[in-house]
């Protein structure tokens, strides 16, 4: 089946510590994006990626990083810098990135920081 | 960038449509309205989006108004399994990427 999978489902870390959450695609997609999403609110985007080996700041990109090495991966790593990391993270992907494009989630990772 | 209101929540019985009313008043003349749901600690679902004519498929319908600055999703017949958070979302600016803001939507809960 084709989609997007994000793991693990639920990760607890304690404070300071550097995270990485993954996200995988098989659509052949070209850009992939990362969501964060806080209780009772939208999603503010973090990260996205139009092709392999570039990326761009979102809207709340302070104390995250990504990395785009191959076309159907794009890792998000939550860092000590973010202030307050416990939150529930979307990774999407559209075929080119294109503003008409539209976006398919994956099932998101909920980051409990303790 | 143009934004969107949308009512915090929303009750429809089972069966019944479900209308979800959603205001873009500064919406620009290029710019797509598009709905996605978002079902408890899961990703958002692609529903439905369109220009200025009304779409349908087969999950929705989606009425847009003459001046654009409204639209409407409906569900013509709502089942337990369509309780969700719904976004109406504006396609903001012609650069890849930052094209999808996400407020905060309708919570729309179908009833038995």
């Amino acid at each position: 089946d084709g989609g997007i999978t994000q793991s693990p489902k639920y990760l607890f870390r304690k404070e300071g510590q550097n995270v990485t959450l993954s996200c995988e695609q098989n659509l052949n997609h070209d850009a992939m994006y990362w969501y964060r999403q806080d209780p009772g609110q939208g999603l503010r985007l973090i990260y996205y990626s139009q092709i392999v080996n570039d990326f761009q700041k979102g809207d709340i990109a302070e104390g995250y990083s990504v990395s785009r090495e191959k076309k159907e991966s794009f890792p998000l790593t939550v860092t000590s810098a973010q202030k307050n990391p416990t939150a529930f993270y979307l990774c999407a992907s559209s075929i080119t990135g294109g503003a008409l494009d539209t976006q398919y989630f994956g099932p998101g990772t909920r980051l409990t920081v303790l | 960038d143009a934004k969107t209101t949308q009512p915090t929540s929303m009750d429809c019985a089972e069966g019944r449509a479900a209308n979800l009313p959603c205001n873009h008043s500064t919406i620009s003349g290029n710019e797509y309205v598009y709905w996605y749901r978002q079902i408890h600690s899961q990703g958002p679902q692609y529903i439905i989006h369109g220009l200025k004519n009304n779409e349908t498929n087969e999950m929705a319908s989606l009425i847009i108004t003459e001046d654009r600055k409204s639209s409407t999703l409906i569900l013509p017949h709502a089942t337990l399994r369509d309780t969700a958070v719904y976004y109406c979302i504006v396609r903001v600016g012609d650069n890849y990427g930052q094209n999808f803001v996400f407020g905060p939507g309708t919570r729309l809960s179908v009833l038995p």
